[in-house]
């Protein structure tokens, strides 16, 4: 199994630009979870979908985050406009989980953002 | 919402000696904690998880143990070796969602 698969490593891009972050999640997972890791704020949940559907968006920080599921094997994260203090590293993870059961989550080696 | 705790932010060991991370949740209803082990630059990895059930599970040199009474769980590493260096994290989770601590940076010396 190749594990979760993330597109591109690393962005960079300047403030006002489109950003689009990609993520492959393991076959067979239910469950896909984008995060966002800062020095400041360390992990913090941006959004899960379950079955592609998304069931908690609350940690989406704005208008211009958004995040899209529209098939089992690939899910999108879109920043628009971009800005500096989006400058992180954005992990995409996915979950075996079946009902309320909480289940390992698996993290995809990251994609490093820095906004110019 | 679930509040996660880590302590201490960081630790450093000699190599051989034990290092032990302590965590505390705030909700009840949490039933798995993981750990995860995260290198620089890389991937945070799943090391160990218990499920409120069970109060204690060991893997080789890792172990981590639960009181749920007290809403706290820590994780133990013995005869540490230079390769356990690495920001270790713990989380507390029920339903779908996990919570994570804010890490704890452990070096190990030669």
């Amino acid at each position: 199994d190749a594990g979760v698969i993330q597109s591109p490593r690393h962005e960079v891009t300047e403030m006002g630009q489109e950003v689009t972050l990609r993520c492959k999640p393991i076959s067979g997972h239910n469950s896909l979870f984008w995060y966002r890791q800062t020095m400041m704020r360390g992990l913090e949940l941006l959004i899960y979908f379950n079955n592609n559907v998304p069931i908690d968006d609350s940690g989406m920080p704005e208008d211009r985050f958004s995040a899209k599921m529209p098939n089992a094997s690939f899910s999108t994260l879109k920043i628009q406009p971009s800005e500096p203090r989006d400058s992180a590293v954005y992990f995409c993870a996915s979950s075996p989980l079946t009902g309320s059961l909480t289940y390992e989550q698996y993290f995809g080696p990251g994609t490093r953002l820095t906004v110019t | 919402g679930e509040n996660v705790e880590q302590h201490p932010s960081t630790l450093s060991v000699q190599e051989g000696d034990s290092a032990v991370i302590k965590c505390t949740y705030s909700d009840s209803a949490s039933n798995y904690f993981p750990w995860y082990k995260q290198e620089l630059g890389k991937r945070p990895q799943l090391i160990i998880d218990i499920r409120s059930n069970v109060g204690e599970k060991k893997d080789q040199r890792i172990a981590v143990t639960l009181n749920k009474t007290a809403k706290h769980f820590s994780l133990h590493i013995t005869e540490t070796q230079p390769e356990d260096s690495a920001v270790y994290f713990c989380a507390a989770g029920g339903d779908y969602k996990l919570s994570f601590g804010a890490g704890t940076t452990v070096t190990v010396r030669a």
